[in-house]
């Protein structure tokens, strides 16, 4: 199995403009989590999804911020308009049985906005 | 605050020794524990898990300890090797039923 697979690696861009995170789980596996790391904070969970459906999104920090999963081998985080304090590494992971289980965690998308 | 936390976030040791990374964890209620490595420019990489109802668990070169009457976790690398420099995350499910996961710990094999 190739993991969860993230793109892009890295992303620049201005402050103001759209930003799209793509992920694609580990076959099978239907829960899905999208997390921010940054030094400041470490790692905060963002939202996860069971079987497509948003389960909890408490941790996206404001509107500026969407997730959605059309299907079971994919999901996009997006941000409109971009400011530079989103600037951070978003990770998507993936598992068999939510958190009963380990979390499978792709090699993140590093997002810096100027 | 979270609910977890590490005791040291740097650790430095030579190789071959064994290391020891604590956690400490403040939810009593707290059944399910993970420790998670993560090389620079990767994801967390799953290492070993362990269940409240249990207190010591063993993988390769990898033990994990739980103490719950003092609400502490261990990590123990047996014959730490160069490529075992990492940071090291230990994460909790705490009484939300979420996923916790502490700021981290450092470690630094050196040859």
């Amino acid at each position: 199995d190739a993991g969860v697979i993230q793109s892009p690696r890295h992303e620049v861009t201005e402050m103001g403009q759209e930003v799209t995170l793509r992920c694609k789980p580990i076959s099978g596996h239907d829960y899905l989590f999208w997390y921010r790391q940054t030094m400041m904070r470490g790692l905060e969970l963002l939202i996860y999804f069971n079987n497509n459906v948003p389960i909890d999104d408490s941790g996206m920090p404001e509107d500026r911020f969407s997730a959605k999963m059309p299907n079971a081998s994919f999901s996009t985080l997006k941000i409109q308009p971009s400011e530079p304090r989103d600037s951070a590494v978003y990770f998507c992971a993936s598992s068999n049985r939510g958190y009963n289980s380990p979390l499978h965690f792709g090699n993140g998308t590093r997002l810096t906005v100027t | 605050g979270e609910s977890v936390g590490l005791h040291l976030p740097t650790l430095s040791v030579q190789e071959g020794d064994n290391s020891i990374i604590n956690c400490a964890y403040s939810n009593s209620a707290s059944d399910y524990f993970i420790w998670y490595k993560q090389e620079s420019g990767k994801g967390p990489q799953f290492i070993i898990d362990i269940r409240s109802n249990m207190d010591k668990r063993q993988g390769q070169r990898v033990t994990v300890l739980l103490n719950k009457t003092v609400k502490h976790l261990s990590l123990q690398i047996a014959a730490t090797q160069p490529g075992d420099s990492a940071v090291y995350f230990c994460a909790e499910i705490d009484g939300s039923e979420k996923l916790v996961f502490g700021k981290g710990t450092k470690l630094t094999v050196n040859p």
